[in-house]
């Protein structure tokens, strides 16, 4: 069984278009967050939810919306896409509460070609 | 969260041991050094973590001097299928808000 899974893994569209991202772990994990990996490789925390209540969100577009339906699942979706939001996006778990450097279990990314 | 440094990439050949150093000299009292291992189109996995001297597991030790302004993740052997980046992260096990931060990582190349 997948651990903390994504879909869809590829993703290209054009500018403008919305689209949406969907994350579901099965660990049991209260904490789930969303990254964003460049292409220099920096891997940057965008959201981050505590048992649905959001608790971490960097300074990210409002154009990007985190929606979580209940614990298990964590959904981003952008708005009015821009070649800019190209990157590879993580989804995460964890049992720790949002921020602390417990074990996080990532997912297998989504590649976001924006066109 | 503590700033860390470690190189960028590092060549090893296979059978090897490779070191890798990160620097933190700010780190705090609360804080832990874990590192994570990321597979080219994979997303990164949880190697190790510690908070001072030695830990080790059937991945990777961990080695942390007293001052724990740096430590060394130590992956014995190395195979081709170590290549990968590896990430240094520093901060506390439980702080609601922090954000963990990811650098640059280092990629470490293992060659036949």
């Amino acid at each position: 069984d997948t651990a903390v899974s994504q879909t869809p893994k590829y993703l290209v569209t054009q500018m403008e278009n919305d689209k949406s991202i969907k994350c579901e772990q099965n660990l049991g994990h209260d904490t789930m967050y969303w990254y964003k990996q460049d292409s220099k490789k920096f891997l940057k925390i965008m959201f981050s939810y505590n048992n649905k209540e959001l608790i971490i969100n960097e300074t990210v577009p409002n154009r990007f919306s985190p929606k979580s339906p209940d614990k298990a699942h964590l959904n981003l979706h952008i708005n009015s896409l821009e070649l800019g939001d190209s990157a590879v996006y993580f989804c995460a778990s964890s049992q720790e509460k949002a921020g602390g450097s417990g074990e996080q279990y990532f997912g297998p990314g989504t590649r976001l070609t924006v066109t | 969260l503590a700033k860390t440094t470690q190189p960028i990439s590092m060549d090893s050949y296979e059978g090897q041991e490779v070191n890798i150093t990160c620097s933190h000299n700010n780190i705090a009292t609360n804080d832990y050094i874990t590192w994570y291992q990321q597979f080219p189109s994979q997303g990164p996995r949880f190697i190790i973590q510690g908070y001072k001297t030695k830990v080790t597991n059937e991945v990777a030790s961990l080695f942390i001097p007293a001052d724990r302004k740096s430590s060394t993740l130590s992956l014995p052997r190395v195979s081709l299928s170590d290549t990968a980046v590896y990430y240094c992260l520093v901060g506390p096990i439980k702080a609601a808000g922090n954000k963990l931060t990811f650098g640059g990582g280092t990629r470490v190349l293992v060659k036949p």
